[in-house]
């Protein structure tokens, strides 16, 4: 089946501009979340949606970064006022349903995002 | 809390070489264990994974055992192809806290012919 799709797969943006990335999960799946991954640097968590429970939103770096999911389905990172240091892969993943026996993250390609 | 901690890279190995890169974790629950790989250009994708103490995860010839006693996760294979050359990522997540996955740094693998 479709697995995780993301668009753009490359963004390039001028410094204070906003930005959205979208990312479409795996049907069925409950849970999603949002990575960075700076060049060279680890996976950084940066928001995660299960269901209709209040996100977690501990890892968006400010208050310029805020993601939606509507639906259940289709999420959208937001970030306003980009800054040359929101330059990084935008990477999305889905689970089907968290908790239940082992699970993995499903992955998709990505949003290259470059802030000029 | 939790966190994981893995080798650094680069490592750069010849064809038909052994491959170890070292895993070790924190948890304060009972993690579920994962290695991720990432080929060029492309995202991420499971390898291979372990829920319990002593379960051995296997895919593609690579393979890991979680450790216990160590809080290791070490991902091992016995002869790496040119194809190997990836960006690997240990990674856990807590059954009892399953909205946070904790992965490491990665370690970028170079296999030369």
């Amino acid at each position: 089946g479709a697995g995780v799709s993301q668009s753009p797969s490359n963004k390039v943006t001028e410094k204070g501009k906003d930005v959205e990335l979208r990312c479409d999960p795996i049907s069925g799946h409950t849970a999603l979340y949002w990575y960075r991954q700076s060049l060279g640097q680890g996976l950084e968590f940066l928001i995660y949606f299960q269901g209709n429970s209040a996100p977690d939103k501990s890892g968006l770096p400010s208050d310029r970064f805020s993601a939606e999911r509507t639906g259940g389905s289709v999420s959208t990172l937001t970030i306003q006022r980009t800054q040359q240091e929101d330059s990084a892969v935008y990477l999305c993943a889905s689970t089907l349903i968290p908790g239940q026996g082992s699970y993995e993250q499903y992955f998709g390609p990505g949003t290259r995002l470059t802030v000029t | 809390g939790d966190s994981v901690t893995q080798m650094e890279g680069p490592v750069t190995l010849s064809e038909e070489a052994c491959l170890t890169i070292n895993c070790t974790y924190t948890a304060t629950g009972y993690p579920s264990l994962f290695w991720y790989v990432q080929y060029p250009g492309e995202g991420l994708q499971l390898l291979l994974k372990a829920t319990k103490a002593d379960d051995k995860g296997s895919n593609k010839g690579f393979e890991a055992t979680y450790r216990k006693e160590t809080t290791s996760f070490h991902l091992e294979k016995g002869s790496v192809q040119v194809s190997d050359s990836a960006v690997y990522f240990c990674a856990l997540s807590d059954l009892y806290n399953f909205n946070k996955f904790y992965f490491g740094s990665g370690t970028k693998l170079n296999v030369k012919p």
